[in-house]
């Protein structure tokens, strides 16, 4: 079946500019979560989504950041502002469930801020 | 979050087996063991995963101490495929958790023809 797909690939902006990052998720999956990996950071958690949960935002590094994820499958990471610092690679992954399976990932997308 | 040691690279031979070292000296008892790789230019991939007893799947198995506090990774005939980052990572899957994966800097493998 279908993996994890995110879009854009690639995806070039001003600093200053807002970007969406688009992630679709596995169907059936309802665990959404976001990562970031930066050059030198290496993989940092962003936010997750269970269900109807309230999701857990506790890695969004700053306010410029927010997620939303629609009728529990397509999630869309919003980076308002950016910023040169915000260059990475934006990585989506879904899971059938909570915590204990494993976590299927997409391919990334990766955002240069110049 | 507990932390996990991996040495920063590793060789191997084609066709032999890697054996991807990990300590976690401060493990819970509510962690599982979990493995990821992440091939160049590539999302992270599920390897493998355990509590307290040795685990094996098609692409490894899983040693885990008896005290829990270091296990290793064996990949049993390296192929040139098997270069990537390997990451050792503790998560709680209790029920309060998230699931949300906390990497460290993992292995750097390098499989040599």
């Amino acid at each position: 079946g279908a993996g994890v797909s995110q879009s854009p690939s690639n995806k070039v902006t001003e600093k200053g500019k807002d970007v969406e990052l688009r992630c679709d998720p596995i169907s059936g999956h309802t665990a959404l979560y976001w990562y970031r990996q930066s050059l030198g950071q290496g993989l940092e958690f962003l936010i997750y989504f269970q269900g109807n949960s309230a999701p857990d935002k506790s890695g969004l590094p700053s306010d410029r950041f927010s997620a939303e994820r629609t009728g529990g499958s397509v999630s869309t990471l919003t980076i308002q502002r950016t910023q040169q610092e915000d260059s990475a690679v934006y990585l989506c992954a879904s899971s059938p469930r909570l915590a204990v399976d494993e976590q299927f990932f997409g391919p990334g997308t990766r955002l240069t801020v110049l | 979050d507990a932390k996990t040691t991996q040495p920063n690279s590793m060789e191997s031979n084609e066709e032999e087996p890697v054996h991807l070292p990990c300590n976690h000296s401060t493990i819970s008892g509510t962690d599982y063991i979990h493995w990821y790789r992440q091939l160049p230019s590539q999302g992270p991939e599920y390897v493998i995963h355990g509590l307290t007893s040795n685990v094996n799947n098609r692409m490894a198995s899983l040693a885990i101490a008896e005290d829990r506090k270091s296990s290793t990774l064996i990949l049993h005939r390296a192929t040139l495929r098997d270069a990537a980052v390997y990451y050792c990572i503790l998560r709680d899957d209790g029920s309060s958790n998230t699931g949300k994966l906390i990497f460290g800097q993992g292995t750097t493998l390098q499989v040599k023809p």
